[in-house]
């Protein structure tokens, strides 16, 4: 009964290869995300969707792919990968806020993605 | 566009008090949101303040001063669990994008017996 799952959890790959991460959740939200985690800690936004609907896309490099093919699934796809996509991706949800409401987030487990 | 400071690192023993600032620079405001992060795990939401003042659940409490562009988090009676990162976040409304959230740099509090 996870709340908002991902697969898979470790991913160690050679640069250049393509990967891809799954995230899934049950919650009944409208909105998805993809979160980048360096090794600093610093959590960085990178795609949100809205009912399938990319909405937010922030300056990624267009190597990362996201895909929805329904409002309960979001997909990362990411292409030729590169040392400096070592990370922990996070994938989230949310329901839509209300002008003075919390946008409160749940978290996937994340996903560590080691690049050799 | 939007930042949020926080103090890389705090300790603290056991039983103690301990508080983690934030100061925020956003083009628009609608609360802040403080989540905290376990080594290895997710981030999970802990509190919320839309209005100036504190807001207070259990051990925790946050507090919110909008003329400050400031708030911070209370931890009292620190346990040992409570040894994790702690981030605040702002929605983001620069970009129109009402459901955007900004996370603060984090602070690494490791509290000792």
């Amino acid at each position: 009964d996870t709340a908002v799952s991902q697969t898979p959890k470790y991913l160690v790959t050679q640069m250049g290869n393509d990967k891809s991460i799954k995230c899934e959740q049950n919650l009944g939200h409208d909105t998805m995300y993809w979160y980048k985690q360096d090794s600093k800690k610093f959590l960085k936004i990178m795609f949100s969707y809205n009912n399938k609907e990319l909405i937010i896309n922030e300056t990624v490099p267009n190597r990362f792919s996201p895909k929805s093919p329904d409002k309960a699934h979001l997909n990362l796809h990411i292409n030729s990968l590169e040392l400096g996509d070592s990370a922990v991706y996070f994938c989230a949800s949310t329901t839509r806020p209300g002008r003075s409401g919390a946008n409160v987030l749940t978290f996937g487990a994340g996903s560590r993605l080691t690049v050799l | 566009g939007q930042s949020l400071e926080q103090p890389s690192e705090v300790t603290a023993v056991e039983g103690a008090i301990v508080q983690i600032n934030c100061t925020y620079q956003t083009s628009g405001f609608y609360g802040l949101s403080w989540y905290q992060q376990h080594d290895g795990g997710a981030p999970t939401f802990l509190s919320y303040n839309a209005l100036d003042g504190l807001e207070e659940t259990g051990r925790f409490s946050s507090f919110l001063s909008r003329s400050d562009s400031y708030g911070y988090l209370l931890l009292q009676e620190l346990q040992m669990k409570d040894s994790a990162s702690y981030f605040c976040a702002v929605r983001d409304q620069a970009s129109g994008a009402t459901n955007k959230l900004i996370f603060g740099t984090g602070t690494l509090l490791a509290v000792q017996p």
